[in-house]
């Protein structure tokens, strides 16, 4: 199985702030790697796919890079809306697996 | 829209089977991959497998030989049965559409179900 993980695992952040989320994966997986942002008692969100492509309907201010091995969310100015867990997700090859998530907290 | 709703019993005792179904609204069952996925309480995101619209499935293999996923293209729905549960098994299950991006590898789950809390405990 591709490990992925995520750093850091929690983050103590302010509205406006800029957030830089980092995921690795224990092979390489082209650009196959989808960001998911996860609020308690809701169903997970997809945010990115394909390390880069912004999904319908997601802010612009959300933004995803990278390939390979070595993956980044960024978040350009916190909102209020933005404090959640956020999930990496390989689709390279099955078993489809998940980093451990990150979790956005105010500071 | 799509949206995706899912059921079924949220108790179970430990060596009994869990059976969840997701029905999808708005959207037909065709030319998708039907997923169910699962989060233990404070643990991440598990894969558990998927069923296309011709009945073809993928396990996770740590999960195969207790798992089977099975579709009903006239109610548009699909189900998960889980075989021989134990306390391990207690968490939020999740069924959720993969949509593909154009080339091999190339996928993502774009929608969810809220998610169905299943606690085994005797």
């Amino acid at each position: 199985d591709i490990q992925m993980t995520q750093s850091p695992s929690s983050l103590s952040t302010s509205l406006g702030d800029r957030v830089t989320i980092t995921c690795r994966a224990s092979q390489n997986i082209n650009r196959y790697l989808n960001w998911y942002q996860h609020e308690p008692g809701k169903a997970p969100k997809l945010l990115i796919l394909a390390a880069s492509s912004l999904q319908n309907g997601v802010p612009s201010r959300f933004s995803g890079s990278g390939s390979g091995t070595d993956f980044t969310l960024t978040i350009s100015s916190l909102q209020p809306e933005d404090f959640a867990t956020y999930y990496c997700q390989q689709s390279y090859s099955s078993p489809y697996t998940f980093g451990q998530g990150t979790k956005l907290e105010s500071k | 829209q799509v949206q995706l709703q899912q059921w079924g019993a949220g108790l179970l005792k430990p060596s009994e089977t869990l059976s969840l179904t997701c029905a999808v609204y708005g959207g037909s069952l065709s030319r998708y991959y039907w997923n169910w996925i699962r989060q233990p309480p404070g643990k991440g995101l598990e894969w558990i497998g998927e069923i296309k619209d011709d009945g073809s499935t993928n396990y996770n293999p740590s999960l195969k030989s207790r798992v089977t996923i099975s579709i009903d293209k006239s109610k548009n729905q699909f189900s998960l049965r889980l075989r021989s549960v134990a306390a391990a098994d207690t968490a939020v299950f999740y069924c959720a559409r993969v949509a593909y991006c154009g080339s091999p590898g190339c996928s993502a789950f774009d929608y969810w179900a809220q998610g169905t809390l299943v606690t085994v405990s005797s």
